[in-house]
């Protein structure tokens, strides 16, 4: 079966970094995507691998693993505003996203 | 309009009636989802269409029907409402196959709808 695992609820100081893991097995691979979705809106892009290694865009970061089936999202400089479900998906052999099932990441002043 | 658009923002439906969510987008993507998401449940797969004209069954697709008459809409019925599906209801797009892995710019990644939130009493 396919599978996407991600914790379910984290914590984190304003200002720190916080590291949001997720593993996954799929039935194929054609990338995977992290997506930002605050309370009561739909989710939004913020980052895509398709291959292994570490891609930044300003205070995030996502990382892959294609051989562990692993990525995580990191995020520096925590500000309030990024509290927020942070959702892992995979892109399987059919072209359709493979959705977690969200972490929730408190950020405390 | 731009991106997509869904309708109405929220409901509250009696059991047992029938209702339409609307969707549409204006990007011109061959593909559309349906999605529904529950606490705890993350987003669940209800029906899709890789392009017009082609419909296709997700995870969950019981008690709901799609159709894809043409590009722009993909309208999602629910033919008697019952409790369960009370839920918020996601629409999103995609340009589609390996036009969406190797495409760039706004095309990336699934856009969704502002989301449907519907109570079925």
């Amino acid at each position: 079966g396919q599978n996407i695992d991600q914790p379910t609820e984290m914590t984190a100081t304003e200002g720190a970094i916080v590291q949001i893991n997720c593993t996954y097995q799929t039935s194929g691979f054609n990338g995977l995507f992290w997506y930002q979705q605050h309370a009561g809106e739909a989710p939004t892009f913020l980052s895509y691998n398709v291959l292994d290694g570490l891609e930044e865009k300003g205070r995030f970061s996502s990382f892959l693993s294609r051989s562990k089936g692993y990525s995580y999202l990191l995020l520096k400089e925590l500000q309030m505003k990024d509290s927020a479900s942070y959702l892992c998906a995979v892109m399987d052999s059919n072209y359709q996203l493979i959705w977690g099932a969200g972490t929730k990441l408190i950020i405390k002043p | 309009i731009a991106g997509i658009t869904q309708a109405p923002t929220s409901q509250i439906l009696a059991a047992g009636r029938r209702m339409t969510l609307r969707c549409t987008q204006d990007m011109r993507h061959n593909a559309m989802y349906w999605y529904r998401q529950d606490l705890g449940l993350g987003l669940r797969l209800i029906h899709y269409s890789n392009t017009a004209g082609t419909t296709g069954k997700g995870e969950v697709p019981d008690g709901y029907s799609v159709s894809r008459a043409n590009t722009d809409d993909f309208p999602l019925t629910l033919a008697s409402a019952v409790p369960s599906q009370t839920s918020v209801y996601f629409c999103a797009s995609s340009p589609g196959g390996d036009v969406f892995v190797t495409g760039q710019g706004p095309g990336y990644g699934y856009t969704f709808g502002s989301g449907t939130r519907l109570t079925v009493v």
